[in-house]
């Protein structure tokens, strides 16, 4: 079953805000992934970390991994329109490689 | 361009009817990927294939066949379906560990 708490579930914002999400499981990961996901299309890969700690930024989006390698969160600086969608978060645990498990998704909406 | 492509994106099926969905991958990956997304958003695998071998298979209905003819391709085949398969299926590639990339999408709809 469902092992990723993600929350939020959704956010309703107004542009220039920022944004922050996380997942928490019950498991170690080794690899921790955030996906965005626009209307009628797949998830568009974010960030990918890989090592306790890490913390990495793309763009206006930064996310880290837990020190306890059991959660990880991503932040959206100086939120625009386009920000809009639904994020992921992904992990792979260390005894199923090639198997990510997925968050239930954060709904993010901007308001001008 | 490089990417992960499906077809149909969109399929609307009556119930009983055996429908295939195909998933072609120009990435150079080894590994392919089925994922189930439902209503409520929530993605699941289903299936992945690492050059042409089956090596994750989930709690699936049998109904459901993978099929891998080479590394690139890797199709979907639904038999005797019913309304609870209504679902966007996602075909996914990937290389070794940084993570997947994704097709658009196949909304199936079962009436």
């Amino acid at each position: 079953g469902q092992q990723l708490n993600q929350s939020p579930q959704s956010m309703f914002i107004q542009e220039g805000e920022d944004v922050s999400m996380n997942c928490t499981s019950s498991s170690i990961f080794n690899t921790w992934l955030w996906y965005k996901q626009d209307p009628g299309e797949g998830p568009v890969l974010l960030i990918a970390l890989y090592k306790a700690g890490e913390l990495t930024s793309n763009g206006r989006l930064t996310a880290q991994f837990g020190i306890t390698r059991k959660d990880s969160f991503l932040n959206i600086s100086a939120s625009i329109p386009s920000d809009v969608g639904i994020y992921f978060c992904a992990g792979q645990r260390t005894d199923s490689w090639g198997k990510f498990q997925f968050g239930a998704g954060t709904q993010v909406v901007v308001t001008p | 361009d490089t990417a992960v492509s499906q077809t149909p994106k969109y399929l609307v099926t009556q119930m009983g009817n055996d429908k295939s969905i195909k998933c072609e991958q120009n990435l150079g990956h080894d590994t392919m990927y089925w994922y189930k997304q439902d209503s409520k958003k929530f993605l699941k695998i289903m299936f992945s294939y690492n050059n042409k071998e089956l090596i994750i298979n989930e709690t699936v209905p049998n109904r459901f066949s993978p099929k891998s003819p080479d590394k690139a391709h890797l199709n979907l085949h639904i038999n005797s379906l019913e309304l609870g398969d209504s679902a966007v299926y996602f075909c996914a590639s990937s290389d070794s560990e940084v993570g997947y990339t994704f097709g658009s999408g196949t909304r199936l709809t079962v009436v």
